[in-house]
């Protein structure tokens, strides 16, 4: 079976910086995807980790540990339009199905 | 422009009424899947599709039927919808099956049914 662990709500300042945890226990593992999620909208791609360590895009990084079932989505220069749900999902081994966590609404604060 | 499209975006219907949800998408992907989205439990697949009549059950099947007869749709049925498929409904696509690649997801159909 598949457990995806993500807090359910964060709030933090416009500039600041971030840390949404995703933690996974799920009995195939390929990758870990990470998605945004404005209300009302369709989820957009943020990042996909495979290997162990950080991968770093503009202001978002994502970072995977496989051997603790862990991974982190980093969000630096906080800005108002970064307020969304974050949605971690698991790709399974073989499984041709990506699972996802309940998803964490980050709300940006001036 | 590269997309997945979903109609309608918005229902209303009444319990035991028949309905389909049409998807299409036209990057050719191989892999399309339904998902639906309810408060508190997050994004939950309904079916997938590897390829051109080869469909799969995926956590939350029960209630529903899909087909694709063609690589670009994947229509989403609902033989008899009752309240509990209340809910925001995603259709979403990738560019292979073998090789995982970020799915691209349609704009959400709000199904409401009383």
């Amino acid at each position: 079976g598949q457990n995806i662990d993500q807090p359910t709500e964060m709030t933090a300042t416009e500039g600041a910086i971030v840390q949404i945890n995703c933690t996974y226990q799920t009995s195939g593992f390929n990758g870990l995807f990470w998605y945004q999620q404005h209300a009302g909208e369709a989820p957009t791609f943020l990042s996909y980790n495979v290997l162990d360590g950080l991968e770093e895009k503009g202001r978002f990084s994502s970072f995977l540990s496989r051997s603790k079932g862990y991974s982190y989505l980093l969000l630096k220069e906080l800005q108002m339009k970064d307020s969304a749900s974050y949605l971690c999902a698991v790709d399974g081994a073989g499984s041709y199905q990506l699972t996802f966590g309940k998803g964490t609404k980050l709300s940006v604060i001036p | 422009e590269a997309q997945v499209t979903q109609n309608p975006r918005y229902l209303i219907t009444v319990t035991g009424k028949k309905l389909t949800v049409t998807c299409s998408q036209n990057m050719n992907h191989e892999y399309m899947s339904w998902y639906r989205q309810d408060p508190g439990l997050g994004l939950r697949q309904i079916y997938y599709s590897m390829n051109v009549e080869v469909t799969d059950k995926g956590d939350v099947p029960e209630g529903y039927k899909v087909s694709r007869k063609e690589k670009r749709n994947f229509p989403l049925i609902l033989e008899s919808p009752s309240p509990n498929q209340t809910s925001l409904y995603f259709c979403a696509s990738s560019l292979k099956v073998t090789e995982t690649y970020e799915q691209y997801f349609g704009p959400g159909t709000r199904l409401t049914v009383t």
